[in-house]
C-alpha cells in the first residue's frame, strides 16, 4: 500500500535557490523520515521528524509536519549541483514497515 | 566500515530460472527488510525480519522468499522469476528500536 505521495514529481532549480518538496500520507503515523538517493544508488538517511515534532533542522535542511493536514515538507537551502536527486518520504506507523513515498526528482543547474 | 552488501549488483536471467540475492550487513542489525524500486511506484517492501528465523511478509511478498538463518544476512531468493520480477532491489537494515534504515547499493535484475 502506498502512504506517501510527493509533490512535485520532478523539480528543476539553479544552484543558489532553495528546493521545497512536499509528502501526503494516508494513515496516523510514528515518524516521518526523509530518504536521498542518487541515480540508481541506495537510500540515505537525511533527517526523522516525530509526530509530536513539528519542524526540526539539520544542516541546510528543515523539515515541517503537520499531522492535521497529514503532510511533510522538505526544504534545501541554498541548493548545491551535489543535491541533484531523488527525495523520498517514509512513514513509520509502529507496524515495524516502512513505507515510501514515490519520490521527487530534484535536478540542480549549476 | 558500516555497511550493507549485496550480490550481484546486476542480473539478467530467463524465466523459471531460480536465482538468489545475497544481503548481508556488518552492524549487527536485527531488522532487515527486501524492498523493490519501479518507476512511478516508489519503493515497496517485500519481505523484513525482525531478528533470526522472524520473518514477514511486506507489501508485495507474492513470487519470492526469503531466509533469516544468520543475523548479517537476509537472501532474498526467486524460485520462478517472471518478466514482472525486473526490477531494482534493495535491501536495508536498522537496530531494533532504532528508525532509520542503511541500504545497499542495490541489485537490477531483469527477467528476460
Amino acid at each position: 500500500s502506498q502512504q506517501g505521495e510527493e509533490d512535485p514529481q520532478a523539480l528543476s532549480i539553479q544552484e543558489g535557490e532553495n528546493a521545497t518538496m512536499n509528502c501526503s500520507y494516508k494513515t496516523s503515523i510514528n515518524n516521518l523520515q526523509w530518504y536521498r538517493q542518487n541515480s540508481g544508488r541506495g537510500l540515505v538517511h537525511l533527517i526523522l521528524i516525530r509526530s509530536n515534532e513539528r519542524e526540526k533542522h539539520s544542516g541546510r535542511l528543515r523539515v515541517t509536519l503537520d499531522t492535521s493536514k497529514k503532510s511533510s515538507s522538505l526544504l534545501i537551502t541554498a541548493s548545491r549541483a551535489a543535491d541533484t536527486a531523488s527525495y523520498f518520504c517514509a512513514t513509520d506507523n509502529n507496524t515495524d514497515k516502512l513505507i515510501f513515498g514515490t519520490g521527487t526528482r530534484l535536478q540542480v543547474f549549476p | 566500515e558500516a555497511q550493507v552488501t549485496q550480490n550481484p549488483r546486476y542480473l539478467i536471467t530467463v524465466t523459471g530460472k531460480k536465482l538468489t540475492v545475497t544481503c548481508s550487513q556488518n552492524m549487527n542489525h536485527e531488522y532487515m527488510s527486501w524492498y523493490r524500486q519501479d518507476p512511478g511506484l516508489g519503493l515497496r517492501q517485500i519481505y523484513y525480519s525482525m531478528n533470526v528465523e522472524v520473518t514477514d511478509k511486506g507489501d508485495v511478498p507474492e513470487g519470492y522468499k526469503v531466509s533469516r538463518k544468520e543475523k548479517r544476512n537476509f537472501p532474498l531468493i526467486l524460485e520462478s522469476p517472471s518478466p514482472n520480477q525486473t526490477s531494482l532491489y534493495f535491501c536495508a537494515s536498522r537496530r531494533q528500536g532504532a528508525y532509520e534504515q542503511y541500504f545497499g547499493p542495490g541489485t537490477r535484475l531483469t527477467v528476460t
